[in-house]
């Protein structure tokens, strides 16, 4: 199986901290993708990152890559209620045209 | 510009019934999955249309899916007959061409089967 594996499966702050997300995967990968999905929604993309990329920021989003250890960190800065959501993370594995994704970050932020 | 869109959005059905899910991608996309959730585990990839050819259809469960996309449009996915372990929600989701980008996903079709 390719499937990747987030960690936490689940996380639980309050309003205004930091939340890190981890993904690890498999094998070399063309890029990989953080989606976020709200209760009862469909997924949304966040950011994408290549695989000659280290770090990428988005607002409050910034996610980094470490190939060498095959994974990724999705960093939420300033957390709000509305990140309340599941994480997910989505590798493109080298010739491939899927995305592969893991069983997600379950988020809950408190006010 | 219209996102992708799912019909119907929940199905209730029993064991051994017949269910056909309808996914319309964003006009001009010519890249189309469907997905799988079951029960809060990994979203599974099912299969990848581009245009009207199946692409990869490796992650099909068995002969009782059945997916087509209609003139490189529209999708649907009947499952004949429907099985307990059916359950979960089926995300569609589009791409334009090239197929490394973001993916564009519909809101779901959640199936019971009973």
């Amino acid at each position: 199986s390719q499937q990747g594996e987030e960690d936490p499966q689940a996380l639980s702050i309050q309003e205004g901290e930091n939340a890190t997300m981890n993904c690890s995967y498999k094998t070399s990968i063309n890029n990989l993708q953080w989606y976020r999905q709200n209760s009862g929604r469909g997924l949304v993309h966040l950011i994408l990152i290549r695989s000659n990329e280290r770090e990428k920021h988005s607002g409050r989003l910034r996610v980094t890559l470490d190939t060498s250890k095959k994974s990724s960190s999705l960093l939420i800065t300033a957390s709000r209620a509305a990140d309340t959501a599941s994480y997910f993370c989505a590798t493109l594995y080298t010739g491939f045209q899927k995305l592969v994704f893991g069983t997600g970050t379950r988020l809950l932020v408190s006010p | 510009e219209a996102g992708v869109t799912q019909f119907p959005s929940h199905s209730v059905i029993e064991k051994g019934q017949t269910v056909t899910l309808r996914c319309d991608p964003i006009s001009g996309h010519d890249n189309l999955y469907w997905y799988r959730r079951v029960m809060g585990k990994e979203i599974k990839f099912l299969l990848h249309f581009v245009k009207e050819s199946k692409q990869d259809e490796s992650g099909m469960p068995n002969n009782r899916f059945l997916a087509e996309r209609t003139g490189g449009t529209y999708s649907t996915l009947k499952v004949q007959p429907a099985e307990l372990e059916d359950s979960g929600v089926y995300f569609c989701a589009s791409s334009q061409a090239g197929g490394t980008g973001e993916l564009f996903f519909g809101e779901g079709s959640r199936l019971t089967v009973l």
